[in-house]
């Protein structure tokens, strides 16, 4: 059975850089796509973006301008770096397996953007 | 894209019946038959309920069940349970490979 766990601080400044990483297992990751969503507190998901395990990817268009994914297979990792953060950008942050729908989900991190 | 519209909050009493609407476009809910629904508790990651407008991923009881008529999408939960309150999540595949989801639903078990 296939298990994420995301790692990364839990506090960043304004106009710095989210950094977050998705560590895999129990399943390979070349043949699927891998998923960022996030949860505003209080508030509903939000799709950031996907990756395959070939590396293309694919991004929200109101983030798009601001996210990165990617991914290392041979860690069995996929990462997701998100510039000039605001308050805005304060959540739940997790990592899923899919592309349409999702059906393994990390337990979420909480991602501060505070100074 | 606009985030897909669900009622804020829905309640039923055990054993009851509750539908759970979700309304997008004919660019999203409408266009598509990969329509899922999401069930959160508080603090805890969501888990899927239903996938392709309908089917049930294993494990999830037949309880819950999901349809689609138009641009509105609906999520049913027969046979109320305690711990069946909790939000739910629509979502859909909206074209060029992005994905939107709904507000989420607050449903409460009286």
């Amino acid at each position: 059975q296939v298990q994420l766990q995301e790692s990364g601080p839990g506090l960043v400044k304004p106009s710095e850089t989210l950094s977050l990483t998705c560590t895999v297992s129990g399943d390979s990751m070349t043949i699927f796509y891998w998923t960022w969503i996030r949860q505003p507190p209080g508030k509903g998901l939000e799709w950031i973006g996907h990756i395959y395990g070939s590396g293309s990817t694919n991004y929200s268009p109101s983030l798009r301008s601001r996210a990165t994914i990617s991914i290392d297979t041979s860690k069995n990792q996929f990462s997701l770096k998100l510039n000039s953060v605001t308050a805005a950008d304060t959540g739940v942050y997790y990592c899923a397996r899919g592309r349409l729908w999702f059906g393994e989900w990390s337990q979420g991190t909480l991602v501060t953007v505070s100074s | 894209q606009s985030a897909l519209t669900q009622p804020p909050s829905a309640s039923g009493s055990p054993g009851q019946s509750v539908t759970i609407s979700c309304t997008g476009t004919s660019s999203d809910v409408g266009g598509y038959n990969y329509v899922s629904w999401y069930q959160q508790h508080p603090g805890r990651a969501p888990k899927l309920v239903i996938y392709e407008v309908s089917e049930r991923p294993s494990g999830v009881p037949d309880r819950f069940s999901g349809s689609k008529s138009g641009n509105t999408a609906s999520l049913t939960v027969s046979g109320l349970q305690a711990d069946d309150e909790a939000d739910y999540f629509c979502s859909s595949y909206a074209g060029g490979n992005n994905v939107i989801f709904g507000g989420g639903t607050k449903l409460t078990v009286l």
